[in-house]
């Protein structure tokens, strides 16, 4: 089956820290991962998308890594604020056959809270 | 754009009544996709269609859910009858290629 698997499930942190989120799976074949970010009360928005042959992935302090052969992703949140504090969904995507779209599995997250 | 547009935001209904969800997705997007998010098991996906078929609907929980995409702009997810172990945020999602964007989702309470 499947799966995707995040650590921690949870993480509390005082801002301006660093962290890093966890994920492996073993959904086969592998297209691309990614990784959003989900506020309370709205849906999840993308923060990377990595494919196969990319190790690592930037977008502002959020940093992503991949290691294809181990089937592994870590999230690295660098100089963290109030406002990270959101779930962080680790998603890896098969391409669909027909018609060239990607369905997604998804990691059931790590709830990250940034406190003062 | 004004992004995957979802309604209601809330919903409240008895066991029993019909429930019907709507989603418009991005124009362009030629996928679309429902998903059920709950605190146990996190974000499922229930059916999805391409260019308004239905391709994979192994994830709708049994026969009381039913979706339906009439035109490339609008979706609707019903349960019929619905059951409080309904309870749960559902997302819509419309997708073109790699890019894939999520609606605010309904939360939907059955009591």
């Amino acid at each position: 089956k499947n799966q995707v698997e995040q650590s921690p499930q949870s993480l509390i942190i005082l801002e301006g820290k660093n962290c890093t989120l966890q994920c492996n799976y073993t959904v086969s074949p592998f297209s691309n991962l990614r990784w959003y970010k989900q506020d309370t009360g709205r849906g999840p928005v993308s923060l990377t998308i990595m494919t196969f042959s990319e190790n690592t992935k930037s977008n502002g302090r959020y940093t992503a890594t991949l290691d294809a052969d181990t089937k592994q992703s870590s999230l690295h949140i660098t100089a963290s604020q109030l406002s990270d504090s959101a779930s962080y969904i680790c998603v890896v995507s098969v391409t669909i056959l027909t018609g060239g779209g990607n369905k997604l599995t998804f990691g059931t997250g790590t709830q990250l809270k940034v406190e003062l | 754009d004004a992004g995957v547009i979802q309604s209601p935001r809330h919903e409240v209904t008895e066991m029993g009544q019909e429930v019907t969800l709507r989603c418009k997705p991005i124009s362009g997007h030629d996928y679309l996709f429902w998903y059920r998010q709950t605190m146990m098991r996190g974000l499922e996906l229930l059916i999805y269609f391409n260019n308004n078929v239905p391709i994979d609907d192994s994830g709708m929980p049994e026969d009381r859910f039913s979706a339906k995409m009439p035109n490339a702009s609008f979706s609707t997810l019903k349960i019929q009858p619905s059951e409080p172990r309904d309870s749960a945020v559902y997302f819509c999602a419309s997708s073109y290629s790699y890019g894939y964007t999520f609606g605010s989702g309904t939360r939907l309470t059955v009591v």
